[in-house]
């Protein structure tokens, strides 16, 4: 089944620890987002990225970073910098970046940091 | 800069009956989409139904049809024949190559 992974689906993390949540897609998107979802907020975008090897920031990017070696991952590490990680995260995924452009979603990963 | 309102934090509905969401949106384009995700407990993110600006006719998925009011900045969701399964957070989304998100509204739906 095509779709996309992240993982793991919960995530625990001491204070001052950097730490990096997986999202892995099979849909041959070009386009890759990360998303932070925090209670009563919309969505709002960390970072994204078009094309392998390129990756822009989103409006909160701060305190976090990605890479995207492979078209098919897309991995976001949560660093020490980051001033309130606990959030939910969410990875998604789309054709190209136009649009019109449906973004399909994974399942999330709940970062707790204490 | 863009904005999405979606001044419903909760709604209810008995089931069979029909709701709507509201979403307002600020935006000097002209050219844009915009979308409504529907997001289950499950916290997966699923797109509900889609509508281009430049398309006057609504559009329409099976029970889920919008009210799309361009000059008025509005794009209402309306769901016929409320079921169980509706129950969810529900976003609104503007999307102009960013995609730009509401807060959100909580259905809840009675049986």
């Amino acid at each position: 089944d095509g779709g996309i992974t992240q993982s793991p689906k919960y995530l625990f993390r001491k204070e001052g620890q950097n730490v990096t949540l997986s999202c892995e897609q099979n849909l041959n998107h070009d386009a890759m987002y990360w998303y932070r979802q925090d209670p009563g907020q919309g969505l709002r975008l960390i970072y994204y990225s078009q094309i392998v090897n390129d990756f822009q920031k989103g409006d909160i990017a701060e305190g976090y970073s990605v890479s995207r070696e492979k078209k098919e991952s897309f991995p976001l590490t949560v660093t020490s910098a980051q001033k309130n990680p606990t959030a939910f995260y969410l990875c998604a995924s789309s054709i190209g970046r136009g649009v019109s452009y449906e973004q399909y979603f994974g399942p999330g990963t709940r970062l707790t940091v204490t | 800069a863009q904005t999405v309102t979606q001044s419903q934090p909760e709604m209810s509905v008995q089931e069979a009956e029909t709701v709507t969401l509201s979403c307002t949106y600020d935006t000097s384009e002209s050219d844009y989409y915009l979308f409504w995700y529907k997001q289950p407990p499950s916290r997966q993110m699923i797109l509900v139904i889609r509508q281009e600006a430049y398309k006057q006719q609504n559009a329409t998925e099976n029970r889920f049809s919008v009210n799309f009011q361009k000059a008025a900045k509005s794009f209402s969701l309306k769901i016929s024949d409320s079921q169980l399964g509706d129950a969810a957070m529900y976003f609104c989304a503007y999307s102009n190559y960013q995609l730009i998100w509401g807060a959100g509204t909580k259905l809840i739906i009675k049986p």
